[in-house]
């Protein structure tokens, strides 16, 4: 089955950028997206197919894709962005979803 | 609006059996997939599973498969997740999430309903 790694966690200053990773067997081959979980809540998307921003979401967000590893990239991160990310993907061989294990990124 | 409103929480027994549900609202309910999510305590997310209303097309992960019912009313615009014999590792967070394609994002995800199975 298709195995999507995360690091279990990544720190940033306030004002640095963080970049969170998801790495998988030529994940670049396939559609990654991303999501954000804050304490209490439901997910919320925040990259569709590997570099697309949905509507709402800040510009300080992005992705890219290739090889074997997906990045989450928040530029400026302010003490909002701390939460757990998740990546995702639908793995064609097995014809199911898959979750990465997520990452908690923390603001310093 | 589009929305996704789940059932309320829900405590049992060990080998009792259980039905939460899913209703959506504000768009096309057969034309979109509805997913479901797991999330353990403390833990990430897990892909259950997904169904298109449309049709009854149902895709399972394997860990989940044989473990749940993933089905849906249309007529109601209700999804459901159920269990025919609960055990305590199914205590969890169970979101249901909606995607237009198996390989789309979920684009709107219901409140979660949090299961609790005891003795």
């Amino acid at each position: 089955s298709y195995v999507l790694t995360q690091p279990p966690s990544v720190s940033v200053a306030p004002g640095k950028t963080a970049r969170i990773t998801c790495g998988g067997n030529n994940i670049g081959s396939k559609s990654v997206h991303w999501y954000q979980q804050k304490p209490g809540q439901a997910p919320v998307r925040v990259i569709n197919y590997d570099n697309d921003r949905p509507s709402g979401i800040p510009e300080r967000f992005s992705g890219s894709n290739s090889g074997n590893t997906a990045t989450l990239t928040i530029s400026r991160v302010e003490a909002g962005d701390e939460a757990d990310y998740y990546c995702q993907v639908w793995d064609t061989s097995s014809d199911r979803g898959v979750f990465g294990g997520g990452t908690k990124l923390t603001v310093l | 609006e589009v929305q996704l409103v789940q059932s309320g929480a829900e405590v049992k027994k060990p080998g009792e059996s259980l039905k939460i549900s899913c209703q959506g609202s504000g768009y096309s309910f057969t034309s979109y997939w509805i997913g479901w999510v797991r999330q353990m305590p403390g833990k990430g997310l897990e892909w259950m599973g997904i169904i298109y209303p449309g049709d009854s097309d149902t895709r399972y992960s394997p860990s989940f498969q044989g473990q749940v019912t993933i089905s849906a009313d249309k007529s109601i615009s209700t999804a459901y997740l159920q269990w025919a014999s609960l055990k305590a590792s199914d205590t969890a967070m169970y979101y249901c999430a909606r995607a237009t394609q198996l390989y789309s994002p979920f684009d709107c995800w219901g409140q979660g309903t949090l299961v609790t199975v005891s003795s």
